[in-house]
């Protein structure tokens, strides 16, 4: 399709595992997103990338949390040692250049850790 | 203290009823984006804006740069515009987001 796709949709683990997400942009996109939904919360920005690079990585909660773009189109979100508070929907977005314009979002990824 | 602030938080309407939902930031964007999610999880970008007033079928969203103030209207609003109504901060790469407005419109 058209459009930002994560995979997998759903993910149960159990607390100490290491996960991996995976969002396809948009092709040609060279600015990728991560954030990360809680229950009832609005997102919550995690991480920026411009194309290969990460711009802004201040939203990253901690040093279990990584995320890579090696050839600036698929990008991958690491967790390691999770724990049941990373429990969450984490979602994907792209954009044609990044900054303030429009972001076109995945469908997320729903991560459980028991 | 979030730096986008949206009000009211939940909002229920009847079919037919004008809605709006606010929002106010507290530093400078490049831009603002107007987003719905839908009950399924699913997020749609509905406007951006860096000035003035945006309308697209039944939604219009305007901005005042000076009061820091958004807002977000839905005429003739229907059940199928219930869902989570998101405002987000731009300034740079950097996006803040409002804790969104839960609409329900009922038949």
């Amino acid at each position: 399709g058209a459009g930002v796709s994560q995979t997998p949709s759903n993910k149960v683990t159990e607390k100490g595992k290491y996960v991996e997400l995976r969002c396809d942009p948009i092709s040609g996109h060279t600015a990728l997103y991560w954030y990360r939904q809680s229950l009832g919360q609005g997102p919550e920005f995690l991480i920026y990338f411009q194309g290969t690079g990460a711009a802004d990585d201040s939203g990253l909660p901690n040093d279990r949390f990584f995320a890579v773009r090696p050839e600036g189109s698929v990008s991958t979100l690491k967790i390691q040692r999770t724990e049941r508070g990373d429990s969450a929907v984490y979602l994907c977005a792209s954009s044609l250049l990044g900054g303030g314009e429009t972001q076109y979002f995945g469908p997320g990824t729903r991560l459980l850790v028991l | 203290k979030n730096e986008v602030e949206q009000s009211p938080q939940n909002l229920t309407a009847q079919e037919g009823e004008f809605i709006t939902i606010n929002c106010s930031y507290s530093v400078g964007i490049s831009a603002l984006h107007w987003l719905q999610q839908h009950p399924g999880g699913g997020i749609v970008s509905l406007f951006m804006l860096s000035s003035g007033k945006k309308k697209h079928g039944r939604l219009i969203a305007t901005i005042n740069i000076q009061e820091k103030h958004s807002s977000l209207h839905i005429t003739a609003s229907h059940p199928r515009d219930s869902a989570v109504y998101i405002c987000v901060e731009t300034s740079g790469s950097r996006l803040t987001f409002g804790e969104g407005t839960q609409l329900t419109v009922n038949p």
